[in-house]
């Protein structure tokens, strides 16, 4: 079975864009996690959405949006996007979201913001 | 507000030696999880090894154990046998079991360099 999947690999975008960073959880997972990882840094938790609906979310601004489709697939908007936005996007897929549950992580997308 | 601290910003390792990563963390839960991931170059977070809060035993994985002290709140992961694979960096997480979702929460993280 393929693991989590994201699209696209690298991403540079100039300062004041749009991004939409895409992510396909395991077959069967119904949550979808999304981290950002700023270089030399921790992964910081941002969204997690289970059946379409946001459970939880990170201390990030109204720039960045999420939402999840009815084949759990996910999307990961950021508007305006600033300097500091340039990191290591990570989505990561468990099979209920509930705090018992593992989540495996995608490879990410890496944004560079210019 | 969960906390997960490392302190150690980059460890060298001798191939076929064994290397302790430290990990503390604050939480006023009773109950929690915690998770030691490792991600290399390539940028995946591969899971690792977890304890539970309430677990008897310190967790084994095959060449992973963690040594969990919880009166101290500190969960440091062994890596016994280094191989040059080994070379990337880790990270100590942690999971509020009260909470609905799944939100985990990670240290910086440790670079660990096995030499040959």
């Amino acid at each position: 079975d393929a693991g989590v999947t994201q699209s696209p690999t690298h991403l540079i975008k100039t300062r004041g864009q749009q991004v939409t960073l895409r992510c396909s959880p395991i077959s069967g997972h119904k949550s979808v996690s999304w981290y950002q990882q700023v270089l030399g840094q921790g992964p910081q938790f941002i969204f997690q959405y289970y059946e379409k609906e946001e459970r939880g979310r990170g201390n990030f601004p109204d720039r960045f949006s999420a939402r999840q489709f009815p084949n759990y697939s996910s999307e990961l908007n950021v508007n305006a996007l600033l300097l500091g936005d340039s990191a290591l996007y990570l989505c990561a897929s468990s099979s209920t979201g509930g705090p018992y549950n593992e989540q495996f992580f995608g490879p990410g997308t890496r944004l560079t913001v210019l | 507000a969960q906390k997960i601290t490392q302190t150690q910003p980059g460890m060298f390792v001798q191939e076929k030696e064994a290397v302790t990563l430290d990990c503390t963390y604050d939480t006023s839960d009773p109950s929690y999880g915690l998770f030691w991931y490792k991600q290399p170059s390539s940028g995946e977070m591969i899971f690792l090894i977890y304890q539970g809060s309430y677990d008897q035993q310190n967790a084994t994985e095959g060449r992973y154990s963690l040594n969990f002290q919880k009166a101290r709140k500190s969960a440091n992961l062994v890596i016994s046998a280094s191989q040059l694979g080994d070379s990337a960096m880790y990270f100590c997480a942690m999971r509020d079991f009260k909470a609905a979702g799944n939100k985990l929460t990670f240290g910086g993280g440790t670079r660990v360099l096995v030499k040959p």
